[in-house]
């Protein structure tokens, strides 16, 4: 078990920009989550994966926003067209399906956008 | 809508000392509550849940939690604070329909040597 791994774990980008980011949750897990978090705050729920599919998303994912997870493995988190207020650190978790709330975390992808 | 505050951004306590981290919350129906603790340059890591049962719940690294649901609070405690648990700890209910955390908004631990 290496634990819940993301890349990069750095981006700049410049506005207007398209960025991918990658999260390889725990091999056993099925459940995969994507969180936004801003300097000073908790993370906040941006969608949810059971295996392949995607059942739960927030309002916070714009449409400019896209999340895959095409074999129920790995997933992608895509941003298109970059705004200065995407700047956040974006965290992936995963969970295994018998867990109650209990989330591992990456140590997460920081955006910055110039 | 599911809801938990934490009404200190900071909490400084001494070496040795019993610290609390205080939590709060808003929930329908039965809270499912957590501590998560959150170290420089590393991912969210879980420290205790409260599902059911026993109101005192303990967690990883001589951690425990009251869960109070006349108070609708869920403190973090420690009888006696290290060096190495400073960091920053959140809150956060978990929704069971939606299958998400929503955390608070953080309090900063220093545990001053």
């Amino acid at each position: 078990d290496t634990g819940v791994s993301q890349n990069p774990r750095h981006k700049i980008t410049k506005r207007g920009q398209n960025v991918t980011f990658r999260c390889d949750p725990i091999s056993e897990h099925n459940r995969l989550y994507w969180y936004r978090q801003t300097l000073g705050q908790g993370p906040e729920f941006l969608t949810y994966f059971q295996n392949e599919a995607q059942l739960e998303k927030s309002r916070l994912l714009s449409d400019r926003f896209s999340a895959e997870r095409p074999k129920g493995s790995f997933s992608t988190l895509e941003i298109q067209r970059t705004e200065q207020g995407d700047s956040a650190m974006y965290l992936c978790a995963s969970s295994s399906s018998t867990s109650v709330g209990e989330q591992y975390f990456g140590p997460g992808t920081r955006l910055t956008v110039t | 809508a599911q809801s938990v505050a934490q009404p200190e951004d900071q909490v400084n306590v001494a070496e040795g000392n019993p610290l609390t981290v205080k939590c709060t919350y808003s929930v329908s129906g039965n809270p499912y509550l957590f501590w998560y603790v959150q170290y420089p340059n590393r991912g969210l890591q879980f420290l205790l849940k409260y599902i059911t049962g026993d109101n005192l719940v303990k967690g990883s690294y001589g951690f425990e939690a009251e869960f109070n649901k006349s108070q609708t609070s869920f403190h973090l405690k420690k009888p006696s604070a290290l060096v190495s648990d400073s960091a920053l700890y959140f809150c956060a209910s978990f929704s069971g329909s939606a299958r998400q955390l929503t955390f608070g908004s953080g309090t900063q631990l220093t545990v001053l040597p």
